[in-house]
C-alpha cells in the first residue's frame, strides 16, 4: 500500500521565479493538506483540497494557490518566488469522513531553496 | 490568530531520564494530537485525545488532554535514543478542517 508521495523531493529556484510541487495520497484516500514547514518550526496550514475544491486556507498570500484532480492527486503551486518562501513543503492526505481526529498522512516533503 | 506553544524547544537528556513536553494555547480544541517527525521524514501520528482529561499510554509516553482542551502534555519514562525526534502538537477547532500544529519540541536522548 503506497503512501504519500511528493515531487520533487528538492529544487533550487531563483526569487520571481514560479514552482510546481507534487503529490499523490494514500490510497483510498480523498483529502489533500498542504503544509509549509520553515527550518527548526512546526508545519504552517496553507490549504486543504477535498472534491477537487479549495475547502479552507490558511495565511497565505494568492501567491500559493492548488489543485485537486480527480484521481485525488494534487499541485501546489507558488508564482513570484521570495527568499521567505524557503520551506519544506509537506502534503499530508486524510479521509474526508474522519473530521477533526483522523490521522494525517503526510509525504516527505519536497525541499524549496529560492536564492 | 490560533496559536500552539510548545515547551521546551530543545531538550538534551541522557538514556533513563524522564522528561515532559507541554503544548499550550489560548484556543479550545476539539481534538488534539502528537506527532513525531524525523529528519528528512514527514510528521508521524503518535496519538489522538478528544475528551478533556484524557490520558491515553503508548509503552513508554503518556499523553494527557488539559480539562479545559486547551492544552496537553507528553511524558516520556526512560528515554531511549530512539526517541529522538521533533515532537510536535497539533490542534483542530470545532467547524474547521484545519489543523494547528505547535512549535515543536525537538528531543535528543543520548546514550
Amino acid at each position: 500500500d503506497a503512501g504519500v508521495t511528493q515531487s520533487p523531493t528538492h529544487l533550487i529556484k531563483t526569487r520571481g521565479q514560479q514552482v510546481t510541487l507534487r503529490c499523490s495520497p494514500k490510497s483510498g484516500h480523498d483529502t489533500v493538506s498542504w503544509y509549509q514547514q520553515a527550518l527548526g518550526q512546526g508545519p504552517q496550514f496553507i490549504f486543504q483540497y477535498y472534491e477537487e475544491e479549495e475547502r479552507q486556507r490558511g495565511n497565505f498570500p494568492d501567491r500559493f494557490s492548488g489543485h485537486q484532480f480527480p484521481n485525488y492527486s494534487s499541485e501546489l503551486n507558488v508564482n513570484a518566488l521570495l527568499l521567505g518562501d524557503s520551506a519544506l513543503y509537506l502534503c499530508a492526505s486524510s479521509l474526508a469522513g474522519t473530521g477533526s481526529t483522523g490521522e494525517l498522512f503526510f509525504g516527505e516533503g519536497s525541499r524549496l531553496t529560492v536564492l | 490568530t490560533q496559536l500552539l506553544e510548545q515547551s521546551p524547544q530543545f531538550l538534551s537528556i541522557q538514556e533513563g531520564e524522564n522528561l515532559t513536553v507541554y503544548c499550550n494555547s489560548s484556543s479550545v480544541f476539539s481534538s488534539l494530537q502528537w506527532y513525531r517527525q524525523e529528519p528528512g521524514e514527514g510528521p508521524v501520528l503518535l496519538v489522538t485525545v478528544v475528551t478533556g482529561g484524557e490520558v491515553k499510554k503508548l509503552k513508554r509516553l503518556t499523553f494527557q488532554f488539559g480539562d479545559a482542551r486547551k492544552d496537553s502534555s507528553l511524558h516520556i519514562t526512560a528515554a531511549q535514543p530512539g526517541d529522538t525526534g521533533l515532537y510536535l502538537c497539533a490542534g483542530v477547532t470545532s467547524g474547521t478542517y484545519k489543523y494547528i500544529f505547535g512549535t515543536g519540541t525537538r528531543l535528543k536522548v543520548l546514550a
